[in-house]
């Protein structure tokens, strides 16, 4: 196993357009989630799945955006009708299961929206 | 709602010198504390993860402490190489495994 694998790395999409995110976790990590980080800053928690559940959701993740885990193996996130405000690193994280294990993180999907 | 700072914000270093970068949380009631390394355009590569019921943590030249009372954890790096530039971001697991992360220190080793 090689680690958290995102696809794709970029994207470049039009305003009002929408875009998916994958996201592949380690195996048998049973926590996945999802942070964005716009430059100069540091990550910022979206949402996170245990196995397929989705258990927290940031007020960051407004309605346009969606995040699924449909066999608790790999993640998609949606975001509808994207926004020049949408431009951001996605990261994709993933952990074995309880409060006080290590997060591995992938290499990112950079979006941007022209 | 937890807070997390980072400083300074850059650092430029000459090669071999040994650093230190800060880290300094509000809420004191955590799981443990990560350490990542962030390349430009690249994810996060965890580095040292410290449990709440831990002082410190060592990986190779790296070394990591922590003072949950007074939220604050500080990264020591040795012998630096220009290998290590990068940016070093600082996060907190306050429960349900959830980080929140500072903005991180700049970190630039010139030859």
């Amino acid at each position: 196993d090689t680690g958290v694998s995102q696809d794709p790395r970029h994207k470049i999409t039009k305003r009002g357009q929408n875009v998916t995110f994958r996201c592949d976790p380690i195996s048998e990590h049973n926590r996945l989630y999802w942070y964005r980080q716009t430059l100069g800053q540091g990550p910022e928690f979206l949402t996170y799945f245990q196995n397929e559940a989705q258990l927290e959701k940031s007020r960051l993740l407004s309605d346009r955006f969606s995040a699924e885990r449909p066999k608790g193996s790999f993640s998609t996130l949606e975001i509808q009708r994207t926004e020049q405000g949408d431009s951001a690193m996605y990261l994709c994280a993933s952990s074995p299961g309880g409060s006080n294990t290590e997060a591995f993180f992938g290499q990112g999907t950079r979006l941007t929206v022209v | 709602k937890q807070e997390v700072t980072q400083i300074p914000a850059a650092l430029s270093v000459p090669e071999g010198e040994n650093l230190v970068l800060n880290c300094s949380f509000t809420d004191s009631a955590i799981y443990n504390l990560q350490w990542f390394r962030q390349d430009p355009g690249k994810g996060l590569t965890s580095l040292l993860l410290i449990q709440s019921s831990q002082r410190e943590q060592t990986s190779g030249r790296l070394n990591a402490s922590l003072d949950k009372s007074s939220g604050r954890s500080t990264l020591y790096i040795a012998a630096s190489q220009p290998g290590d530039s990068a940016t070093y971001l600082c996060a907190v697991n306050s429960g349900y495994s959830t980080l929140t992360f500072g903005k991180g220190t700049m970190l630039l080793v010139s030859p």
